[in-house]
């Protein structure tokens, strides 16, 4: 266990809904980062949170925004959802936001019907 | 832009033997960070083995220790001992030094089999 906690484990829903993915990092970890794991694109980063701010952005669509929240839990809102949206995303976190490991919380299984 | 290639979509080893996995990535950075990360089926990405570029010593942890060669640009991973837990897929991984990179770069991965 990494000590990386996200809700839901799996989610499924259909084209043109929103959903949220929520993702409490370890703790004392200020960095939050959220990547997506696609079968055609593999592992991809989407963006970064330090402290509550926004740090690096990705590829991560527009119809797809962040943030992280004072008690530094973040939240990954995927909108317009469309059938290639169907993938993995995972949060992981890091004590501050450069030369640090990166640990992986269990990954949001989302399906897109 | 950093790239990260590993070139063996499958490996499989006898239980109790050693396996290296391969793994290549272009930069023009001289700082940087190495990981070997391990999914399993649970999907779960686990830190296998942490390396640093301007540390000539390879790193080890227990049954896992990498051959880091930074000139070639090159970083293998072995498992000496395979056990059945080791079963998953392995992606390597690169990550820049500097601050204003600090996103993962991921190869494409590879799925170990073990045999027993």
């Amino acid at each position: 266990d990494s000590g990386v906690t996200q809700t839901p484990k799996h989610l499924i829903t259909a084209t043109g809904q929103r959903v949220t993915l929520r993702c409490s990092p370890r703790s004392g970890d200020l960095s939050v980062y959220w990547y997506q794991q696609s079968l055609d694109q593999g592992l991809q980063f989407l963006i970064q949170y330090y402290n509550g701010e926004e740090r690096a952005k990705g590829n991560i669509l527009e119809r797809f925004s962040a943030q992280q929240f004072p008690d530094l839990h973040s939240e990954l809102n995927l909108s317009s959802l469309e059938l290639g949206d169907s993938a993995l995303y995972f949060c992981a976190s890091s004590v501050r936001d450069y030369q640090e490991t990166q640990y992986f919380g269990p990954g949001t299984r989302l399906l897109v019907l | 832009a950093q790239t990260v290639t590993q070139s063996q979509p499958e490996m499989s080893v006898q239980e109790a033997e050693t396996v290296t996995l391969s793994c290549t990535y272009d930069t023009s950075e001289s700082d940087y960070y190495l990981f070997w990360y391990k999914q399993p089926p649970s999907r779960q990405m686990i830190l296998v083995i942490r390396q640093e570029a301007y540390k000539q010593q390879n790193a080890t942890e227990n049954r896992f220790s990498v051959n880091f060669q930074k000139a070639a640009k090159s970083f293998s991973l072995k498992i000496s001992d395979s056990q059945l837990g080791d079963a998953a897929m392995y992606f390597c991984a690169y990550r820049s030094a500097s601050s204003g990179a600090q996103k993962l770069v991921f190869g494409q991965g590879t799925r170990l089999t073990i045999n027993p």
